[in-house]
């Protein structure tokens, strides 16, 4: 079975300043996806960034990059220049190839950004 | 295109009554999902559609619950002789079917209390 790692329940970053959360994971898959996906509060999840196992080069989006290392089963986000509009659950997930939607979440971690 | 919606976003029932909640997915989308998330953690997947047939169900998805999408849009999810346990956040989520790991988009999610 797969699991997911968020070792950090709580994080706060200042504005404009860069922010790392962390993820791991356990899988015997070789062929599977990563996510991060963002819960603001009393708001829907939406997709921040998407990492294909079979991918040597990390994901970005904008102020959003992944450091995914596949040996290590680690796959942590950076958050550059975080905003205020970043505050939110951030939640990483695993999807196995052929998983059909089934995504297997971390327990997240909550990011803050202060003025 | 109007994302995910869900209704109602907030249910409060008494032990042992009958709750429905309804999804209406994204209108192209042909994947339907359903996630259960409680405070502090992460959704957990509980079953998914393709078009009318429901293809997967979670071990977590007990006789109590039942999923339907007749018509392979708008999905609902009842839960009967509903449990203290059974309070959560009920999430729909969709998808085109493009293959493994399309893009998972969710609704804002059902809140029930079952008191």
């Amino acid at each position: 079975a797969q699991t997911v790692t968020q070792s950090q329940p709580e994080m706060s970053v200042q504005e404009a300043e860069t922010v790392t959360l962390s993820c791991t994971y356990d899988t015997s898959e070789n062929n599977y996806y990563l996510f991060w996906y963002k819960q603001p509060p009393s708001r829907q999840m939406i997709l921040v960034i998407r990492q294909e196992a079979y991918k040597q080069q990390n994901a970005t989006e904008n102020r959003f990059s992944v450091n995914f290392q596949k040996a290590a089963k680690s796959f942590s986000l950076k958050i550059s220049d975080s905003q205020l509009g970043d505050t939110a659950m951030y939640f990483c997930a695993f999807m196995k190839h052929g998983g059909e939607g089934n995504l297997i979440f971390g327990k997240g971690t909550k990011l803050s950004v202060k003025p | 295109d109007t994302g995910v919606s869900q209704d109602p976003r907030h249910k409060i029932t008494k032990r042992g009554q009958n709750v429905t909640f309804r999804c209406d997915p994204i209108s192209e989308h042909n994947r339907l999902y359903w996630y259960r998330q409680t405070l502090g953690q992460g959704p957990e997947f509980l079953t998914y559609f393709q078009n009318e047939a429901q293809l997967e169900k979670s071990r977590l998805l007990s006789d109590r619950f039942s999923a339907e999408r007749p018509k392979g849009s708008f999905s609902t999810l009842e839960i009967q002789r509903t449990e203290q346990g059974d309070s959560a956040m009920y999430l729909c989520a969709s998808s085109l079917r493009t293959g493994a790991g399309n893009t998972i988009y969710f609704g804002e999610g059902s809140w029930l209390t079952v008191v």
